[in-house]
């Protein structure tokens, strides 16, 4: 069965990096999310990409933050100058339809 | 506004069914998800309410009343891997899944 892969499945960053986030979605998927989850907190919606533009973004997602479809199959992260509250799980998601979304595995990312 | 209300944790016992209740105010809807997440993993897919009623899947149920604002997931004959956080997530209509803080299961032997 076809799945989300992220890459890294962890990262350690210092405080200013920058860090690209890394997935390939399901091949014949369209919609493209980013998603993040502080530890024991819910799950946020950041950003979703249709036809290589941003279709929405949540005030998360200010200016330290960029989406990319590089090529054909991958879907990528940038978060340019990491602060401590960055730390986070990052998933990626997509849906060929708009309706059910398959989440990847998750990036751990560790801010210090 | 939005919120998404559903109970914090809730125990059972393995063979047992259990009921878990969301309550939901979204700017725009579509429809309504349900995912399990395990500790430390993603969100996994369970099931998908857009039309008022009961959709059945396995030993796993969803309910939804869009006049209600209302959602139950339904799992039947429990067994010790249920035991997960169960996420209630409406989706509004620009697609984005809003979730709520989940409802920790632990089911016992």
């Amino acid at each position: 069965e076809p799945e989300v892969t992220q890459t890294p499945s962890h990262q350690v960053t210092q405080m200013g990096q920058e860090v690209i986030l890394r997935c390939v979605p399901i091949s014949n998927h369209l919609y493209f999310y980013w998603y993040r989850q502080i530890l024991g907190q819910k799950v946020e919606f950041l950003v979703s990409f249709y036809n290589n533009e941003i279709s929405e973004k949540s005030e998360i997602f200010d200016d330290q933050f960029s989406v990319e479809r590089p090529d054909g199959s991958n879907f990528t992260l940038k978060i340019r100058s990491t602060k401590l509250e960055d730390s986070a799980m990052y998933f990626c998601a997509s849906t060929r339809d708009r309706e059910t979304q398959y989440f990847g595995p998750g990036t751990r990312l560790l801010v210090l | 506004g939005q919120n998404i209300d559903q109970p914090t944790e809730m125990t059972a016992t393995e063979g047992a069914i259990v009921q878990i209740n969301c309550t939901y105010q979204t700017s725009g809807f579509n429809g309504l998800f349900w995912y399990q997440q395990h500790a430390g993993e993603a969100p996994t897919f369970l099931s998908y309410n857009v039309l008022d009623g009961l959709e059945e899947k396995g030993r796993f149920s969803s309910f939804l009343s869009r006049s209600k604002g209302y959602s139950y997931l339904l799992l039947k004959e429990l067994q010790m891997k249920d035991s997960a956080s169960y996420l209630c997530a409406p989706q509004n209509n620009t697609d984005k899944l809003i979730f709520g803080t989940g409802t920790r299961l632990q089911v016992f032997p």
